[in-house]
């Protein structure tokens, strides 16, 4: 079975924190995602990542960065957090080992006060 | 006209209703097709993948309509268990990137 693993379940941070959230994938996937999801508005990519070191912006990049410098972790990085970034996150790997079909783990969620 | 659209839902049902879920996508060089459920709080889970010849797992059915840009899925004898949201995903003609649906809640009722 694939794993992808969110170290961080449950965080409250303050406003102006930096913040890192961790994922880890065990299936030598090539890509990896990070998402957020808030009631009404679906998923939404942040960033995502289809090579070591790569990095490719997504639809909502804006105060978020990412790295990825090793090919099962991808980290997401909030430089300084701020209440509108309350919410929960998801990380995600796909890759030619498992169809390409994409699996997530089990999500982060973040509260910023 | 976004990418990936769905029944906006939400659809009641009663157990053992067959429910039908319907999803277009717009862009025609799209790769791969799938149906995810995600329950309450929790994240996306792989339901199943949705092949052009169009496939059956169970009380579940999937079909690809390459022509309409249409997918659907097709829930039977629905059980309380079936109660969650459901996305249809599919991927960017670059194969690298996933576009998903804004999903479509059921509650399956006793």
């Amino acid at each position: 079975d694939v794993k992808v693993t969110q170290s961080s379940r449950y965080l409250v941070k303050r406003t102006g924190e930096k913040v890192f959230l961790e994922c880890v994938q065990d299936m030598d996937h090539e890509n990896m995602f990070w998402y957020r999801q808030d009631p009404g508005l679906g998923l939404r990519l942040i960033y995502f990542s289809y090579d070591v070191k790569m990095k490719e912006k997504g639809d909502i990049p804006e105060g978020y960065s990412v790295s990825r410098e090793k090919k099962e972790r991808f980290s997401l990085i909030l430089e300084s957090a701020s209440t509108n970034q309350t919410s929960m996150y998801l990380c995600a790997s796909a890759g030619h080992s498992s169809g390409n079909t994409i699996y997530f783990g089990e999500g982060s969620w973040l509260t910023v006060v | 006209r976004k990418e990936v659209e769905q029944d906006p839902g939400p659809f009641n049902v009663p157990e053992g209703a067959t429910v039908a879920f319907n999803c277009t996508y717009s862009n025609s060089a799209s790769q791969s097709f799938f149906w995810y459920r995600q329950d309450c709080r929790k994240e996306p889970k792989l339901l199943m993948s949705v092949y052009s010849s169009g496939n059956e797992d169970g009380r579940f059915t999937a079909q690809l309509n390459r022509a309409s840009q249409y997918i659907s899925l097709l829930i039977r004898d629905s059980k309380l268990s079936d109660s969650a949201t459901y996305l249809c995903v599919v991927t960017a003609p670059s194969g690298q990137n996933f576009v998903f649906g804004p999903g479509t809640r059921l509650s399956v009722l006793p």
